[in-house]
């Protein structure tokens, strides 16, 4: 079936530090793939997203390209600021299920100052 | 838009007891979801509906009932609670937009079940 397999966390980052958090995923045909962000206490929001081959998602400096070749979609910031600590889940879902989003594990991320 | 809210935020129950998790959304989202998120497991699907009137279910249904009797509610019953269902448990909503489905997330219900 369907998965999602995300690096453990927690990821601990310096302030300005360069960030990957790894994603790839398993699925027939051609899913959309997602990036949400939970801080603490809250929901999750969707942070960036893409919807087919070589798509690039961007959104508050993150960035994630879909490559299907590698089936993957790892998450980078060029320059982490201690308000993007939250935790990271990768997702997809397929078209025909639209309602049906497959999370990842999700990855904790900690910037310090 | 409120989007999608949940209540109650926090609720304690007894194994045994029974209760509803309330979820609403005034998007006039089509699809509605209800995902349980445990430590290290991401979040897994409990049940879903496609439209009022029509339910179906998820990756981990049991225990749990919906209904969906309007568009806006998507209610979800603990029909008597056990420790395992000890959880967080996130309504979400979801639309068809040009790049395909992008789901809405509530805030969330704390459920600890003693």
């Amino acid at each position: 079936g369907d998965s999602v397999t995300q690096m453990e966390g927690p990821v601990t980052l310096s302030e300005e530090a360069f960030l990957t958090i790894n994603c790839t995923y398993t699925a027939t045909g051609y899913p959309s793939l997602f990036w949400y962000v939970q801080y603490p206490g809250e929901g999750l929001q969707l942070l960036l997203k893409a919807t087919k081959a070589d798509d690039k998602g961007s959104n508050k400096g993150f960035e994630a390209t879909y490559r299907k070749e590698t089936t993957s979609f790892h998450l980078e910031k060029g320059s982490v600021q201690v308000s993007d600590s939250a935790v990271y889940f990768c997702a997809l879902n397929r078209m025909d299920s639209s309602y049906k989003l497959i999370f990842g594990s999700g990855t904790r991320l900690l910037v310090r100052p | 838009n409120a989007g999608v809210t949940q209540t109650p935020k926090f609720q304690v129950l007894k194994t045994g007891q029974s209760m509803t998790l309330q979820c609403a959304q005034d998007m006039n989202h089509e699809y509605m979801s209800w995902y349980r998120q445990d430590p290290g497991m991401g979040l897994r699907l409990i049940h879903y509906s496609v439209g009022a009137g029509i339910t179906d279910q998820g990756e981990v249904p049991n225990g749990y009932n919906v209904s969906r009797s309007t568009t806006e509610d998507f209610p979800l019953r603990l029909l008597s609670a056990a420790p395992s269902q000890t959880s967080v448990y996130f309504c979400a909503s979801s639309y068809r937009d040009r790049g395909g489905y992008e789901q809405y997330f509530g805030p969330g219900t704390r459920l600890t079940v003693t």
